[in-house]
């Protein structure tokens, strides 16, 4: 299994407080990658990262922001947590893609579970 | 944009019967095209890949997946279906760096 720990894995917090979760990789991959996981909606992508303190938005990323300081840490940030964010967090990571030898698949954490009352 | 549509919510078969799972894709170009697995209060586990060549593609656990440029699909197959084989399944697709994924569908194998 890939080396992606994420934390906390449990988390209930009250609507308007701040929320950091963490994704930490030992792989050594350039993307790291932060989906939630909705009923009905699959996976949808808040932000990613091609790089030391490079990142960029996904289709939801509103009320999102990361950061990511080094290789190993990918940090998902509510800044003033909703129930809306009510959610299932998924990181992951992928190394850069070469021709056949590797396309990009993703590898991921075991999630974090997220409740905002 | 690239996009990714599961029809089916739920698909339910009985075990040792082939199952389905069907996925069918939207992209400008040439698609790398993925299927994952997910099992209750896990992540998601990478099964196969579509890139180019043979379009059956085999990979873990005994499932294989056809791609279809015609129909733009890539249908997950299995010729017996085991109970263990229950999970959650997602199709994705890459055109560019995101993987997009599908919503999901909830294989259900009966014993």
């Amino acid at each position: 299994d890939a080396g992606i720990t994420q934390s906390p894995r449990h988390k209930v917090t009250e609507t308007g407080t701040p929320v950091t979760l963490r994704c930490h990789q030992t792989e050594n991959h350039r993307y790291m990658y932060w989906y939630r996981q909705d009923p009905g909606h699959g996976l949808r992508l808040i932000h990613y990262s091609y790089g030391v303190k490079d990142t960029d938005k996904g289709e939801v990323s509103d009320g999102y922001s990361v950061s990511r300081s080094k290789t190993e840490d990918f940090l998902l940030t509510l800044e003033s947590a909703t129930s809306s964010q009510t959610s299932v967090y998924f990181c992951a990571i992928s190394d850069l893609p070469t021709a056949f030898l590797n396309t990009g698949e993703l590898f991921f954490g075991e999630g974090s579970r997220l409740t905002v009352l | 944009a690239q996009s990714v549509a599961q029809p089916e919510d739920q698909v339910n078969v009985a075990e040792g019967n082939p199952l389905t799972v069907k996925c069918t894709y939207s992209v400008s170009g040439n698609p790398y095209l993925f299927w994952y697995v997910q099992y209750p209060n896990r992540g998601l586990q990478f099964l196969l890949k579509y890139i180019t060549g043979d379009n059956l593609v085999k990979g873990s656990y005994g499932f294989e997946a056809e791609f279809n440029k015609s129909q733009t699909s890539f249908h997950l197959k299995k010729p017996s279906a085991l109970v263990s084989d229950s999970a959650l399944y997602f199709c994705a697709v890459r055109e560019g760096t995101p993987l997009v994924f599908g919503k999901g569908t909830r294989l259900s194998v009966i014993a």
